[in-house]
């Protein structure tokens, strides 16, 4: 039972243009989400985060939306830039899992010059 | 962010020898980390959860005889896998979470291992 859903394993994307990442969950006491980049041979990278309180949270390029009536949320990258081509993992927890990370997995972005 | 390492990075062994995975957080100290394996083009499975000072904790299917882990200090968990097979190949990951209001993990570089 897979709690943690990327339903896109690949997305491609213009240079310049929006990239948006989508993930979908079903265990309504998740309340912690975050997004990890992972280049191949490498360890995941943490790029953002969102806890259940919030509907959006901003880094930079990166921007999070939590949508938690339709157990949803996405990143959105924008301007895409070629250096964002990796494959990101959308991660689940709530509290009293030990921070236990639930992932998706994974979709893979390919943002072409 | 937080800095993570794992050592070491590539590792070959013979069929039947043991490997020692290190995994080290760099600039916080993390009462608890996580060992994840990952198989191509999978997404990343939880070995188990590594509490400072306890037993770790393994995940379902996981056997803890083989995949011993110890986490000796707040900066350093060591997994070790014993009597390793080719099956046992693979890319294992390490994490440390933070402490505070909102937990984040973060991840080392990896470690691959081939068993041949």
């Amino acid at each position: 039972d897979q709690q943690v859903k990327q339903n896109s394993p690949s997305l491609s994307v213009q240079e310049g243009r929006i990239s948006i990442l989508n993930c979908d969950y079903t265990n309504s006491m998740f309340d912690y989400f975050l997004w990890y980049k992972k280049y191949p041979a490498e360890g995941p990278t943490f790029l953002i985060s969102i806890s259940s309180i919030k509907d959006k949270n901003e880094d930079g390029r990166f921007t999070v939306f939590l949508n938690k009536s339709a157990k949803h949320l996405s990143l959105h990258i924008v301007p895409s830039q070629p250096g964002d081509s990796a494959v990101y993992f959308c991660a689940a927890s709530y509290r009293g899992s030990q921070g236990n990370l639930i992932f998706g997995k994974g979709t893979k972005l390919s943002v072409k010059p | 962010g937080a800095v993570v390492s794992q050592h070491p990075s590539r590792v070959i062994c013979k069929s039947g020898t043991s490997v020692k995975i290190e995994c080290r957080s760099l600039d916080f100290q993390a009462t608890t980390m996580f060992w994840y394996r990952q198989f191509p083009k999978q997404s990343l499975m939880l070995m188990a959860t590594s509490n400072e000072g306890s037993k770790a904790t393994y995940e379902q299917g996981v056997e803890k005889d083989k995949f011993l882990i110890n986490h000796a200090s707040l900066t350093l968990s060591t997994l070790t896998v014993t009597s390793a097979h080719p099956e046992d190949s693979s890319f294992y990951i390490c994490s440390a979470r933070t402490s505070g209001r909102e937990e984040t993990q973060y991840f080392g570089p990896g470690t691959r291992l081939l068993v041949l």
